[in-house]
């Protein structure tokens, strides 16, 4: 089955604690991307990948790391989490955006809370 | 940066048509229009996806207008299930990279 998968689901942990949200895809899609939505904010877009190797900021990167080693993988690094990043968080894989549109498939998502 | 705007809710009745409007006022020459519907706790679902003029698929139509500074997503014959956040996205690739920009969503509530 097609899918974007997250882990984990739900995390609850306290500031500063170095956390890891993996994010893997099956589609061999090119572009991968992190989002955070929040309430009233609608879905901000934090890192996106291109490609292995290849990734950029979104519109709210601060606070947040990416890397795409693999092309299924894109994991989403918080150094040193803090409150102001307590969100729901969604990873998305899309064929590719330069010729196909932006048809993205989504992760269930991750809840996470910092205390 | 591109940056969209659409109407923060809107109520309907089943059976009606409802129309969502998106306005896009700096969207790109290359860029598509893409909708989404997402229902509580879960991830986005892509619904349909134009360049110009009308896209229809078997649960939506998309029409864009020659300037393309806004466009309309149509849902025929709504049901209770179609109560769900409606979002608008489109490129930014005015700022020489790929990011995605969505609008803030429309919260669609379907009345029996």
């Amino acid at each position: 089955e097609a899918q974007v998968t997250q882990n984990p689901r739900y995390l609850i942990t306290v500031t500063g604690k170095k956390l890891t949200v993996t994010c893997s895809q099956n589609m061999n899609h090119e572009y991968m991307s992190w989002y955070r939505q929040d309430p009233g904010l609608g879905l901000r877009q934090i890192y996106y990948s291109m490609n292995v190797e290849v990734t950029d900021k979104g519109d709210v990167p601060e606070g947040y790391k990416v890397s795409r080693k693999e092309k299924r993988n894109f994991p989403l690094i918080l150094e040193s989490p803090s409150p102001n990043q307590t969100s729901l968080y969604f990873c998305a894989s899309s064929l590719s955006i330069l010729d196909r549109g932006y048809e993205q498939y989504f992760g269930p998502g991750t809840r996470l809370t910092v205390t | 940066l591109a940056k969209t705007t659409q109407p923060i809710s809107m109520d309907s009745y089943e059976g009606q048509e409802v129309n969502i409007t998106c306005s896009h006022n700096n969207i790109a020459t290359n860029d598509y229009i893409t909708w989404y519907q997402q229902f509580p706790s879960q991830g986005p679902r892509f619904i349909i996806q134009g360049y110009k003029t009308k896209v229809t698929n078997e649960v939506a139509s998309l029409f864009i207008p020659a300037d393309r500074k806004s466009s309309t997503l149509s849902l025929p014959r709504v049901s209770l299930s179609d109560t769900a956040v409606y979002y608008c996205l489109v490129g930014d690739t005015n700022n020489a990279g790929n990011m995605l920009t969505f609008g803030g969503g429309t919260r669609l509530m379907v009345k029996p």
